[in-house]
């Protein structure tokens, strides 16, 4: 089946460090890929998207690109701010269906 | 602006209780969606609705009901709330055929 593996938390980093944080999925289609951001207190908003193999979704500095081929999805930022502090989730779905899977989440919390 | 807008950011209410969970959205969408999110479990699908009265079950729905009665609006209901449904329930919307899921700020529900 369908599921969505990210990279545990919480992940603590300085001001202006690069971050990454792993996703990799299992699929038995051609998902579209998600990454969610979740601030305290607050609902989930779509930080970053991509539909097809080898896109880059973009967002705020974020990037992600979608690859097939090792089944993966990193989120990634060259210089992270106080205010990225947050929850990220990875996710994916189909354009068919109401299925959407969700990781678990890794928690940021960058340090001035 | 797109909108998910969930009636209450904060409850408590005592076992046994009915609880209601109100979300209305004002993007046209046929999907909706009620999510519980705990630590350490990332997002559950309680019930998902894809037209006006229709519903499915999602991956917990014990102990949980839900009412589409308007396209706009989807309640999630507690018949008899318990200690263990003491969470962050999240209310989300999506249109037919499209990617992203669009949430709400959640309601979050503590059971004494």
């Amino acid at each position: 089946g369908d599921s969505v593996t990210q990279m545990e938390g919480p992940v603590t980093l300085s001001e202006e460090a690069f971050l990454t944080i792993n996703c990799t999925y299992t699929a038995t289609g051609y998902p579209s890929l998600f990454w969610y951001v979740q601030y305290p207190g607050e609902g989930l908003q779509l930080l970053l998207k991509a539909t097809k193999a080898d896109d880059k979704g973009s967002n705020k500095g974020f990037e992600a690109t979608y690859r097939k081929e090792t089944t993966s999805f990193h989120l990634e930022k060259g210089s992270v701010q106080v205010s990225d502090s947050a929850v990220y989730f990875c996710a994916l779905t189909y354009n068919t269906g109401n299925q959407f899977y969700f990781g678990t989440g890794t928690s940021l919390t960058v340090i001035p | 602006d797109v909108k998910v807008t969930q009636s209450s950011r904060y409850l408590v209410k005592r076992t046994g209780e009915k609880v209601f969970l109100e979300c209305v959205q004002d993007m046209d969408h046929e999907n909706m969606f009620w999510y519980r999110q705990d630590p350490g479990l990332g997002l559950r699908l309680i019930y998902f609705s894809y037209d006006v009265k229709m519903k499915e079950k999602g991956d917990i729905p014990e102990g949980y009901s839900v009412s589409r009665e308007k396209k706009e609006r989807f309640s999630l209901i507690l018949e008899s709330a318990s200690t263990n449904q003491t969470s962050m329930y999240l209310c989300a919307s999506r249109a037919t055929g499209a990617g992203e899921l669009f949430f709400g700020e959640g309601s979050r529900l503590t059971v004494l």
